[in-house]
């Protein structure tokens, strides 16, 4: 499969392939972790939560992977399809009251079949 | 469609008017946030609602804007004496109330895409 170790903007990969987006997050404080997925012209839309207390988090065909230690987070996609080609966002709950998500750089994802 | 609603979905303004955007969250969602989405970047908190009560502001929302849910249902949100700089795609998300307890997921909606010529 395709992994890149720090953030690219942009993932190129083959239908079929495992995809590895990689997002690096600021505070150490930040409780919940999310990535959304945002097609063009459309709005974000959610793909998995991992909370600050796991480390591994498993939907289908997607796996979340969280690292405390170098605040750093992964989405894992298996068997990759043209209709996962979006951009992907990881997104920080840097507070208790769960208000203002904060996100990062995206990751624009493009799937060749 | 049970989802959140935006409208309208595109604005075309010339700098100094003013423009309103409504979004109407999904219907048993109390809470109803803004964020300001420029290209290729991820999305900007700007400001959230719990019912009617507008509880935190981001220092990106300017006094030029905006925002309000009187009957704690819609919300409209306004940009005054509009600047070239405005120029983003407006997105509203509504969510229940966040427990501690579990993510209460942000819904998106398609978002309102300013153009200030």
């Amino acid at each position: 499969g395709e992994s890149v170790g720090l953030h690219l903007p942009t993932l190129s990969v083959q239908e079929g392939d495992n995809s590895i987006i990689n997002c690096a997050y600021s505070n150490s404080a930040s409780d919940y972790f999310i990535w959304y997925k945002q097609e063009s012209g459309k709005g974000p839309q959610f793909i998995i939560d991992i909370r600050s207390n796991m480390d591994k988090r498993q939907g289908q065909r997607v796996t979340v992977l969280l690292n405390k230690t170098v605040k750093h987070l992964s989405l894992q996609i298996a068997a990759t399809q043209p209709g996962d080609s979006a951009v992907y966002f990881c997104a920080e709950i840097p507070n208790q009251a769960g208000t203002a998500l904060i996100f990062g750089k995206g990751t624009t994802l493009s799937v060749s079949s | 469609d049970t989802g959140v609603s935006q409208n309208p979905r595109h604005k075309i303004t010339k700098r100094g008017q003013n423009v309103t955007f409504r979004c109407d969250p999904i219907s048993e969602h109390n809470r109803l946030y803004w964020y300001r989405q420029t290209l290729g970047q991820g999305p900007e908190f700007l400001t959230y609602f719990q019912n009617e009560a507008q509880l935190e502001k981001s220092r990106l929302l300017s006094d030029r804007f905006s925002a309000e849910r009187p009957k704690g249902s819609f919300s409209t949100l306004e940009i005054q004496r509009t600047e070239q700089g405005d120029s983003a795609m407006y997105l509203c998300a509504s969510s229940l109330e966040f427990t501690g307890s579990s993510y209460n997921e942000q819904f998106f909606g398609p978002g309102t895409r300013l153009t200030v010529l």
